[in-house]
This record gives structure tokens, C-alpha cells and sequence, in this order.
């Protein structure tokens, strides 16, 4: 079954150490992978996916086909990270997307 | 605003009643997406609609749960007999389809700010 995992709720770091969010997902085929963030009082937005290799805000994500992972990374985080972070994927035809449940990243100061 | 919009932002409502969402896509987007979001998870798909086809539908959505594009622009999910389950969030989001180099695609979904439902 298809199914993408978010093991941590809540994610706490102090602003410029580095931050990783996991996100495992179980999907028989090649799904495309993405990451949403929702700030607070925003909507949900696109931050990244796999496909376009690219660096969005100093976050990066290597999809692991091997441990099934696509987890989120950043060097140094800033405050203004703070934010729900959501790992999603959907299957080859796009007709139907997976969310996991969610990561809460609290950036100190 | 050319952005994703949902009417109402907010829904009381009693048990039993039924109730009408709507989304405004983004005007050029063909692919259209509901999703329910509760406390504490993530978005969970509902429907989705190419144009006007609905396409799939989670078999989560029951009987009572209907949703509609009939021009292919604007949706509108509408809760018969609500219950008290039924109180969430409900997202919209619009995306287009392209093409990548070597015949893939992809989309990138754009949300709406959601219909919060409360049944009491």
C-alpha cells in the first residue's frame, strides 16, 4: 500500500545548526516525490521535488530509492524556517498524491 | 488574487445538514484536487478532476460525500447528512500538466486556503 512516513512530530533546533526531516515512503513503482511546507497563517505551498534536483531556500533532497527515504535538509537553519513540513508523493499518473502527517520545525534563536 | 480560492473560509453547521463547498482554480489549471485534513495529519485525497472528469476518488469518500467541476473551471464538494467526523479542514488545490524532456510529467499542486467545517 502506498503510504509515506513522517516519524517526527516536532522537530526542535537552534537557529544555524543543521536540520534533517525524515520522510520514508512505501510505494510499489516509481513515484515522484515532493516537499510542502505551510508557514504559520499561510497556505500550503511547494517547497521542492525530486525531479528538478534544486535547492529551494538552502533545503535540499536526495530521493534514496534503496531505503525508500527522501528526507530534508538544510546546513544552517534560520528562524524563518519554522514552519509544518510536509513529504508527499504521487504515483506515475498524478492522479491521486500522498501526504505524510507532518513535521513541526521550531527554529531557536 | 489570481491564486486558489475556497467560499466558505468557515462552516458551522448542525448534524444532519448538508453542505456546499467551492473552489476556484487557478484559470489555466486543467488538474483539480479536494483533500480533508484533520488535526494532526496531513493532507488526505479525496477526488480529483482532469477538466471536468473525475478522474478518482478515495474510498474514503462515502455516499454521502459528492463532487462536481461542470465546466471544468470552478468544484464544489458537497457533505450530505453531515456528521460529527466530518469536521475538518478541506483543501482545494489547482495545478497544470506539462511535460518534462523524455516524455515525463509532472505538476505542482497550488492550494487553497481551505474551508474549516465544524458540525456540531
Amino acid at each position: 500500500a502506498q503510504r509515506v512516513t513522517q516519524p517526527e512530530k516536532l522537530l526542535s533546533v537552534f537557529k544555524g545548526a543543521p536540520v534533517e526531516l525524515k520522510c520514508n515512503y512505501s510505494y510499489s513503482g516509481s513515484p515522484e516525490l515532493f516537499w510542502y511546507v505551510q508557514y504559520s497563517r499561510q497556505r500550503l505551498q511547494l517547497l521542492l521535488r525530486h525531479i528538478s534536483r534544486e535547492s529551494i531556500k538552502g533545503f535540499t533532497a536526495d530521493l534514496n530509492k534503496g531505503e525508500t527515504s527522501f528526507h530534508l535538509k538544510k546546513p544552517f537553519a534560520q528562524e524563518e524556517d519554522s514552519a509544518m513540513y510536509y513529504c508527499a508523493l504521487v504515483g506515475y499518473n498524478f492522479n491521486k498524491f500522498y501526504f505524510g502527517s507532518g513535521t513541526k520545525l521550531n527554529v531557536k534563536p | 488574487d489570481t491564486g486558489v480560492s475556497q467560499d466558505p473560509r468557515h462552516k458551522i453547521t448542525k448534524r444532519g445538514q448538508n453542505v456546499t463547498f467551492r473552489c476556484d482554480p487557478i484559470s489555466e489549471h486543467n488538474r483539480l484536487y479536494w483533500y480533508r485534513q484533520t488535526l494532526g495529519q496531513g493532507p488526505e485525497f479525496l477526488t480529483y478532476f482532469q477538466n471536468e472528469a473525475q478522474l478518482e476518488k478515495s474510498r474514503l469518500l462515502s455516499d454521502r460525500f459528492s463532487a462536481e467541476r461542470p465546466k471544468g473551471s470552478f468544484s464544489t464538494l458537497e457533505i450530505q447528512r453531515t456528521e460529527q467526523g466530518d469536521s475538518a479542514m478541506y483543501l482545494c488545490a489547482s495545478s497544470p500538466l506539462f511535460l518534462l524532456a523524455g516524455g515525463s510529467s509532472t505538476d505542482t499542486q497550488y492550494f487553497g486556503p481551505g474551508t474549516r467545517l465544524t458540525v456540531l
